[in-house]
């Protein structure tokens, strides 16, 4: 059975970091594609970021460039989001996903992120 | 980016009746191999989105096949043919063929 287990989520006051890590097993992860798929509380689904399945190419969101940096360890079987620079914007429930833009066939139940002093 | 337009945007359905969710995409989701990454899901309330339907039209393991979905280029369909109460819930759609992937506003559901 797939599994993808968030964690790292909180309060971080604006300007700080925060990382989030997400376990997979279940499958064969260093096959596929990761993402991160944020939700702003009651709102829409928006992509952060994509990274392949060697990390050899990643992709990011504009609003997000340079702030966030996806990265992954194979031998882990684990995804993470290094996010610096945190605004209020920020807030929102951040989904570790797996595939990439063809796939997102499994979803992870969220880590909550809070920007606020 | 590729804007990914829904409607309607609220949906209320009678038990058992039909429902269905139009998805509109400001350019061509056909991508330069021949595939077109139109993606549907289903979050139900308090829950991480579901994917139902992927490449338009193939329905995921486990979904009923009461869910069906249709189109091309730039125009796609997400139908229910006889609306169930587990149905409740945001209906996404997504296109994955332009980076950054992109999300419609989200179609909500709900029972009569």
């Amino acid at each position: 059975e797939v599994q993808l287990v968030e964690s790292g989520g909180g309060l971080v006051q604006p300007g700080g970091s925060l990382r989030l890590s997400c376990a997979a097993s279940g499958f064969t992860f260093s096959s596929y594609w990761m993402s991160w798929v944020r939700q702003a509380p009651g709102k829409g689904l928006e992509c952060v970021a994509n990274i392949k399945s060697d990390g050899s190419a990643k992709y990011y969101v504009d609003s997000v460039k340079g702030r966030f940096t996806i990265s992954r360890d194979n031998a882990k079987n684990s995804l993470y989001l290094q996010m610096n620079s945190l605004r209020a914007d920020d807030t929102a429930v951040y989904y570790c996903v797996r595939g990439g833009s063809y796939l997102k066939d499994y979803w992870g139940q969220g880590t909550l992120v809070t920007v606020s002093s | 980016d590729v804007v990914m337009t829904q409607s309607p945007l609220s949906l209320p359905v009678t038990l058992g009746q039909p429902a269905s969710i139009s998805c509109r995409s400001s350019q061509s989701l056909v991508h330069s191999d021949g595939n077109t990454y139109l993606i549907w899901f289903q979050q139900r309330p308090g829950q991480s989105p579901r994917r139902l339907i992927y490449q338009v039209s193939n329905r995921d393991s486990g979904v009923p096949d009461r869910f069906s979905g249709s189109g091309s280029g730039t125009d796609f369909t997400l139908k229910i043919s006889r609306v169930e109460a587990e149905d409740v819930g945001i209906y996404y759609c997504m296109q994955g063929t332009h980076w950054p992937e992109t999300f419609g506003q989200g179609t909500k559901v709900e029972i009569k």
